[in-house]
C-alpha cells in the first residue's frame, strides 16, 4: 500500500488479557518504529527495527511489552497481561533511513477496562 | 527536564490570524528539526523539516530554528479552520533516528 497500515484501529480489552497490534510499513522502508501516545502526552518511543540489526528496545516500559518484525516487513507489538495504564494510542512509523523522516500510520487506540 | 519542551495550549485564534508555535530543546546533539501536524484520530504527518539555523518557508508555513538559544518555531500565516490540529515539534536522535517529541500544541482556528 501507499502508506503505513495499522490494525486494529481500535481495541478494547479486559485487564490481564494479552493483545497484539499489527503494523504494515511502506514497502522498501528499512526502518520501523513503535511509539505510544497517552492522553495529554507527546509521543513516547518504544522500539526501533532497522534491517536485520538487533532491535533497539530501550523504550519498552516493561517486560510485558515485546515486538517482532518478520521478513523485514510486518511488525507485531504484543502487550501481555494488559494494565489500565497501557491504555493509549500505539503508533507505528516507517522510514527510508533518511534523517529520521517518519511516515506514521493512523494508530491503534487501545483501551484496557 | 524533557529534552523537548512545548506548551500544550490549547491555542485558540480567529481565522486569518498569524499563529506562532514554539519549542525549546536541551540536547545540543540535535541537528535536525521537524514539525508534524496531527488531526484528531489520525497519525502525525510531516509538515516541515529543517536542519540549519534560520528560516524555511513552505506556502503559509515558516519554520525557524535558532540553535544558539535552542529554540524552534513554526509560524502559520492566514490561518484557516482546517489548520485546527495538534502540532508536534520533534528531533531525531543521532543513532537510529528515533524521534524525540514535544508534548504537542493544540491549535483551534475559529471561523
Amino acid at each position: 500500500g501507499a502508506g503505513v497500515s495499522q490494525s486494529p484501529s481500535n481495541k478494547v480489552t479486559e485487564k490481564g488479557k494479552d493483545v497484539e497490534l499489527r503494523c504494515d510499513p511502506i514497502s522498501g522502508h528499512t526502518a520501523l518504529y513503535w511509539y505510544r501516545q497517552s492522553l495529554g502526552q507527546g509521543l513516547e518511543f518504544l522500539i526501533y527495527f532497522q534491517g536485520n540489526s538487533a532491535p533497539d528496545k530501550s523504550g519498552l516500559p516493561s517486560d510485558r511489552f515485546s515486538a517482532e518484525r518478520t521478513g523485514g516487513s510486518v511488525s507485531t507489538l504484543t502487550i501481555q497481561r494488559t494494565q489500565q495504564e497501557d491504555s493509549a494510542v500505539y503508533l507505528c512509523a516507517s522510514s527510508a533511513r533518511d534523517r529520521g523522516i517518519h511516515t506514521f500510520g493512523s494508530g491503534t487506540r487501545l483501551t484496557v477496562v | 527536564q524533557k529534552e523537548v519542551e512545548q506548551d500544550p495550549g490549547p491555542l485558540s485564534v480567529p481565522e486569518g490570524a498569524i499563529v506562532s508555535l514554539n519549542c525549546t530543546y536541551s540536547n545540543s546533539a540535535f541537528q535536525y528539526f521537524m514539525w508534524y501536524r496531527q488531526y484528531s484520530r489520525k497519525g502525525p504527518e510531516l509538515l516541515m523539516y529543517t536542519y540549519s539555523s534560520g528560516n524555511k518557508e513552505d506556502g503559509r508555513f515558516t519554520a525557524q530554528v535558532d540553535k544558539s538559544s535552542k529554540y524552534i518555531s513554526l509560524f502559520i500565516r492566514d490561518s484557516q479552520p482546517s489548520d485546527s490540529a495538534t502540532y508536534l515539534c520533534a528531533s531525531p536522535m543521532e543513532y537510529g533516528n528515533k524521534l524525540v517529541f514535544g508534548a504537542g500544541t493544540i491549535l483551534r482556528v475559529k471561523s
